[in-house]
């Protein structure tokens, strides 16, 4: 079985600038989630879909991040524009609809640093 | 606001020990407790879970403790190996598979 790719795997931009990330999960998973792992911490969700639609976003900061899934597949996040406190790994993670912890699977992440 | 405590922050441990990592949560609404292990350039990828109807869950030389009326629970790594060097992170895992996590321990284990 395929993992979560994520692409970009590295990112450094200019503070300002806008930057997007792409994240495509197992297939059949409904379930998507991007977190934001500052350095030092663990991660903190961003946002999660249910097939196309949004379940949660509380946590993101909707003045300068974005996200969709269009067809329930496929996710990016973007962020416009960056800030210095942005730099972080944001990952992507998938899951079955009604799952157990244990279907739940990270990508490797992007590596945003904002300059 | 931390719904979770992670203890300790970084902990050395010899080959063939055992290694402890503790977490302590505030609110009791979550369907599972996992331990997630994170090596460099890579997501974290779970290393057991429990649910809070049970007190003990042994997977392999991994084992959780649960103590639901403390609001604690624990992971232990027996007979520890250079390859278990990584940072652990406990978490809550809602309904909705939302995951919060603690702020991790890196574990370095000597050969």
């Amino acid at each position: 079985e395929a993992g979560v790719a994520q692409s970009p795997r590295y990112k450094i931009i200019e503070k300002r600038q806008s930057v997007a990330f792409w994240c495509n999960p197992i297939s059949g998973h409904a379930t998507l989630y991007w977190y934001q792992q500052i350095l030092g911490q663990g991660p903190k969700l961003l946002i999660q879909f249910q097939n196309n639609g949004v379940v949660d976003d509380s946590q993101l900061p909707k003045d300068r991040f974005s996200a969709e899934r269009l067809k329930g597949v496929d996710s990016t996040l973007k962020i416009q524009p960056a800030k210095l406190e942005d730099s972080a790994v944001y990952l992507c993670a998938s899951r079955p609809v009604r799952q157990s912890s244990y279907g739940y699977t990270f990508g490797s992440g992007t590596r945003l640093t904002v300059v | 606001q931390q719904q979770v405590k992670q203890s300790p922050q970084s902990l050395i441990v010899q080959k063939g020990g055992i290694s402890i990592i503790n977490c302590a949560y505030e609110n009791t609404a979550f369907d599972y407790f996992p331990w997630y292990q994170q090596f460099p350039g890579k997501g974290p990828a779970l290393l057991i879970a429990i649910r809070p109807d049970v007190s003990e869950k042994k997977e392999g030389r991994f084992t959780i403790s649960f103590n639901k009326s403390a609001k604690q629970f624990s992971l232990h790594i027996m007979d520890s190996q250079p390859g278990d060097s990584a940072t652990y992170f406990c978490a809550l895992e809602s309904n909705t598979g939302k995951l919060i996590f603690g702020q991790g321990t890196t574990l370095q284990v000597k050969p």
